[in-house]
């Protein structure tokens, strides 16, 4: 089976740089993916790491270290929009799962 | 392109009643998926579909049936609704190489009586 596990709930102020972990335990591991989903919207892909490192784009960073079995995804420049809920994601075997997502909310 | 897309986006049903829903795509991805969304609980997959002709069970199937009906199309089906199918439920597609990423449709909203 695959579990992944992150925090329910990251506050940050605006323009701030905020982290967001997730670990897991797979039994097929083929990289971790991060997905956004705003309140009453459909989850977007944001970024996938398959090997271990920092993966840069725009604003939003992963990283992932597969020795360690955990990734986190890197909010910089905060601004009010990226408010939303956030996924880490993995798939093996065409099985996707999900982790249960971490709320980010953003204060002014 | 249209990309994902869902019918219907809300429902009411009553306990005991059948429907059907329905996803297309449009960006000829080998991969189908049905997922349930319930608060605090993230996505769970219901079922999914590899590729044209063949589906397969994922982590919460019961009450459930799948049909692959052609490339483009993937259909779940509610035999007999019980109030805990109440959730939304999202359909997506992906390419199964790289990154693997995968295309929401906007949901459907249904609620079980």
């Amino acid at each position: 089976g695959q579990s992944l596990e992150q925090p329910s709930e990251v506050t940050a102020v605006e323009g701030a740089i905020v982290q967001i972990n997730c670990t897991y335990q797979t039994s097929g591991f083929y990289g971790l993916s991060w997905y956004q989903q705003h309140d009453g919207g459909a989850p977007t892909f944001l970024s996938y790491n398959a090997l271990d490192g920092l993966e840069e784009t725009g604003r939003f960073s992963s990283f992932l270290s597969r020795s360690d079995s955990y990734g986190y995804l890197l909010l910089q420049e905060l601004q009010m929009k990226d408010s939303a809920s956030y996924f880490c994601a993995t798939g093996g075997s065409y099985i996707p799962t999900f982790g249960r997502g971490t709320s980010l909310i953003v204060h002014p | 392109n249209a990309g994902v897309t869902q019918t219907p986006k809300f429902q009411v049903l009553k306990t005991g009643q059948s429907m059907t829903l329905q996803c297309a795509q449009d960006m000829n991805h080998n991969s189908m998926y049905w997922y349930r969304q319930d608060p605090g609980m993230g996505l769970r997959l219901i079922y999914y579909s590899a590729s044209e002709g063949t589906t397969d069970k994922g982590e919460v199937p019961n009450g459930y049936n799948v049909s692959r009906l052609n490339k483009r199309e993937f259909s779940l089906r509610l035999e007999s609704a019980a109030p805990s199918q109440t959730s939304v439920y999202f359909c997506a597609s992906s390419e199964p190489q790289g990154a693997d990423e995968q295309f929401f449709g906007p949901g459907t909203r249904l609620t079980v009586l």
